[in-house]
C-alpha cells in the first residue's frame, strides 16, 4: 500500500509562473514531511521540510503547505525558473519502532518542466 | 569533496552472478541507508545502519546482504542476481537524530542491469 502518493506524474509550467506540486499521505504517524529534488543521473537532494505541527514553511521561492486534516501537502515554487525542471519527491518521516532513528517513505515523484 | 559516493555508477551483469555496490560518506553521519528505485520510480527503503548496527531491515530477499565495516561505509552485496533486481540503488546518510527532521543526503545512485 502506498502511504505517500503523488498523483501527478508530470507538470509543465511557464517560466515566471507558479508551480504547485501535490502530495497525499495516509499514515497519521508521519510527523515531518520533506521535499526532495532530483536531476537525471543524480541522487535526490533535500529542498524543504515541514513539521506536522505547522501549516506553512517558506524558504525563498519555495513554500510548503500542510493540511493535516486532509492529509495533504503541497510545494509552491514562485516564480518558476527553467533550472527548477527536475523530478520532485514528497517524503514523509516517522520514527522507527525502537525510537532510535527515523524512516522516510517516498512518493513516486512528479516531473516538473518549466518552459522558457 | 563528494558527500555521499557510490561505486560503481553502472553495473551490467548476468543472472546468477554475485555483485557488490560500495557506499561511503564523509559527512560524519551516524546512520546510512540503502534504497531501491524500481521501474515505477518509487524510492523504497531496504536497510539502515546506525553506527554499524542494523536498525531497519525491510522485506528484502536474503540474497541482499548489507555490510558496514565502519560508520562511514555501507556496502550492499547481492547474491544470485535475478532479472527483477534491475533497478537504481541509492545510498544515503543522515545524522540519525530521531527527535527532528533528520535530513538524508543521497549518493548519485548505481544503475544495476541484470541480463
Amino acid at each position: 500500500d502506498q502511504q505517500v502518493k503523488q498523483n501527478s506524474p508530470s507538470l509543465s509550467v511557464q517560466e515566471g509562473r507558479i508551480s504547485i506540486l501535490n502530495c497525499d499521505y495516509t499514515n497519521s504517524m508521519f510527523d515531518y514531511f520533506l521535499w526532495y529534488k532530483k536531476y537525471p543521473a543524480e541522487g535526490p537532494t533535500f529542498l524543504i521540510s515541514i513539521s506536522s505541527i505547522k501549516d506553512k514553511n517558506e524558504d525563498g521561492r519555495f513554500t510548503v503547505f500542510l493540511n493535516k486534516s486532509a492529509k495533504h501537502l503541497s510545494l509552491h515554487i514562485v516564480p518558476s525558473q527553467p533550472g527548477d525542471s527536475a523530478v520532485y519527491f514528497c517524503a514523509a518521516s516517522t520514527t522507527i519502532s525502537s525510537g532510535s532513528a527515523r524512516q522516510l517513505t517516498f512518493g513516486s515523484g512528479t516531473q516538473l518542466t518549466v518552459l522558457p | 569533496d563528494t558527500a555521499v559516493s557510490q561505486t560503481p555508477k553502472y553495473l551490467v551483469t548476468q543472472m546468477g552472478n554475485d555483485k557488490s555496490i560500495k557506499c561511503e560518506q564523509n559527512l560524519g553521519h551516524d546512520t546510512m541507508y540503502w534504497y531501491k528505485q524500481d521501474s515505477k520510480k518509487f524510492l523504497k527503503i531496504m536497510f539502515s545502519y546506525n553506527n554499524k548496527e542494523l536498525i531497519i531491515n525491510e522485506t528484502v530477499p536474503n540474497r541482499f546482504s548489507p555490510k558496514s565495516p565502519d560508520k562511514a561505509h555501507l556496502n550492499l552485496h547481492i547474491n544470485s542476481l535475478e532479472l527483477g533486481d534491475s533497478a537504481v540503488y541509492f545510498c544515503a546518510s543522515s545524522q540519525g537524530f530521531s527527535g527532528g527532521v533528520d535530513e538524508q543526503f543521497f549518493g548519485p545512485g548505481t544503475r544495476l542491469t541484470v541480463l
